[in-house]
């Protein structure tokens, strides 16, 4: 069980935006920044966001992040086929320990 | 360009300690606000952090593990050495090491390609 939850897909077609959850508690997303990453299977995850809406260079504005209160949101505009992947937001708790979200598999229709 | 990569053994027993090398280049662990995480990954499962070793030698580990675990550095080989006891086929998984600084508020913003640990008698 993780600490944060996040849904366990969505999915939506090519072109399209779609939106990722993350929630938590004070203790953690209410009082940390978060990051977010994408996973391809087999590969190294790779970060996407960082201080809930900070895109690392690289990463196309076609993904933005948000937050509010203790839960985050990922949207990804302009789907494309290439954003399938499982998806992670991620954060440090108050114990000084970093958590991570159940994941997300976006499936583009 | 900042890099990191994972080794260890593929296959333990249960009951024996896993030790995991994770050799990274364009940073080094005696810079000033820079850190190596150890994630993993079960099959099929969320990724689980589990420890993280700050410049410093500040030492943070994963709640439900930390009896288990121990990282360490060695900045003259840019080397940081995640040992975990007492495996158990639970914690069959692909184990990441990762970069972190305050560039990124701490979030890992570079990560190895995973190496698969498998535990079975």
């Amino acid at each position: 069980q993780s600490v944060l939850t996040q849904p366990p897909s969505v999915s939506a077609a090519p072109g399209q935006k779609v939106t990722i959850s993350c929630s938590g508690s004070s203790s953690n997303i209410g009082s940390n920044y978060v990051s977010w990453y994408q996973h391809l299977p087999g590969t190294a995850p790779k970060l996407l966001m960082y201080e809930n809406n900070k895109r690392p260079s690289g990463i196309p504005d076609r993904f933005s992040g948000s937050k509010s209160g203790t839960s985050v949101t990922l949207a990804i505009t302009g789907l494309q086929t290439g954003d399938e992947a499982d998806y992670y937001c991620g954060t440090w708790d108050s114990s000084l320990s970093a958590v991570f979200g159940g994941g997300t598999k976006l499936t583009v229709l | 360009q900042i890099t990191l990569k994972e080794s260890g053994p593929t296959l333990v027993k249960p009951t024996q300690t896993l030790t995991l090398t994770c050799t990274f280049s364009g940073f080094s662990l005696s810079m000033s606000a820079v850190g190596v995480g150890w994630i993993r990954q079960p099959p099929g499962k969320a990724l689980e952090w589990l420890a993280l070793i700050y410049w410093d030698n500040d030492k943070r580990y994963s709640p439900s593990l930390k009896s288990r675990l121990a990282i360490t550095k060695d900045t003259s080989k840019n080397q940081a050495v995640l040992t975990m006891t007492n495996m158990d086929p639970m914690d069959t998984a692909t184990y990441y090491c990762a970069h972190s600084s305050t560039v990124t508020t701490w979030a890992f913003d570079y990560w190895g390609q995973g190496t698969l640990v498998t535990v079975s008698s």
